[in-house]
């Protein structure tokens, strides 16, 4: 079975400050890993995504993440932080390396607050 | 190019009553799942349809949640008779073939509260 852990229900920063969002996952296979974002009123959206190439993946609208197999995570950082990034965020697990959409497993999400 | 629509955005119901739930996929999207995040809670997988048959609905909660997509176009979630626990918002997703998820479009969702 796979989990995924989001240490943070919400997480404050200044807006030109950098931003970490934590995320454990657990795997009985070699996963491919998420992270999506929501807006308010809109659909999720795929930041970005690791499927067993490059463990530093980049994303769109400057967010990163390194996948660290022997600490079992999965962070999503930016350098600066900007308003336009507020939003709740989630980490997202899939059984299948090669990235399908079957057998995915979604955190309880990370509301980010930007302050001015 | 439409992206996947939900209708409606909001829905607030009587313990009891029946409702329906619509998404429009991306046209030519033969992938749909339907989804669901109770209150506080993570969001979980509901079922998948591959056109127009059911490729899996492992996570229907109980028979009271019937799920259609006739002609492999729109689909329906209907909820006969809602229960309190069934409130939360319920997210339709659709991807062209093969089922990768980055090629995974969500809805904005529908928000159903019953009360």
């Amino acid at each position: 079975a796979q989990s995924v852990t989001q240490l943070d229900s919400h997480v404050s920063v200044s807006e030109g400050t950098p931003v970490l969002l934590r995320c454990n996952y657990s795997s009985s296979y070699s996963p491919s890993l998420f992270w999506y974002v929501q807006h308010p009123n809109k659909g999720l959206q795929l930041l970005l995504k690791y499927t067993s190439a490059a463990t530093l993946v980049k994303g769109i609208n400057g967010f990163e993440a390194e996948f660290k197999k022997s600490e079992t995570s999965f962070h999503l950082t930016k350098p600066s932080a900007h308003m336009s990034d507020a939003a709740e965020y989630f980490c997202v697990v899939s059984e299948y390396s090669g990235g399908g959409a079957d057998g995915l497993t979604f955190g309880k999400g990370t509301h980010l607050i930007i302050q001015p | 190019e439409a992206g996947v629509t939900q209708f409606p955005s909001h829905s607030v119901i009587e313990k009891g009553q029946t409702v329906t739930l619509r998404c429009d996929p991306i046209s030519g999207h033969d992938n749909l799942y339907w989804y669901r995040r109770v209150m506080g809670k993570e969001i979980k997988f509901l079922l998948h349809f591959v056109k127009e048959s059911k490729q899996d609905e492992s996570g229907m909660p109980n028979n009271r949640f019937l799920a259609e997509r006739t002609g492999g176009t729109y689909s329906t979630l209907k909820v006969q008779p809602a229960e309190l626990e069934d409130s939360g918002v319920y997210f339709c997703a659709s991807s062209p073939g093969g089922t990768i998820a980055e090629k995974l479009f969500f809805g904005s969702g529908t928000q159903l509260s019953v009360l």
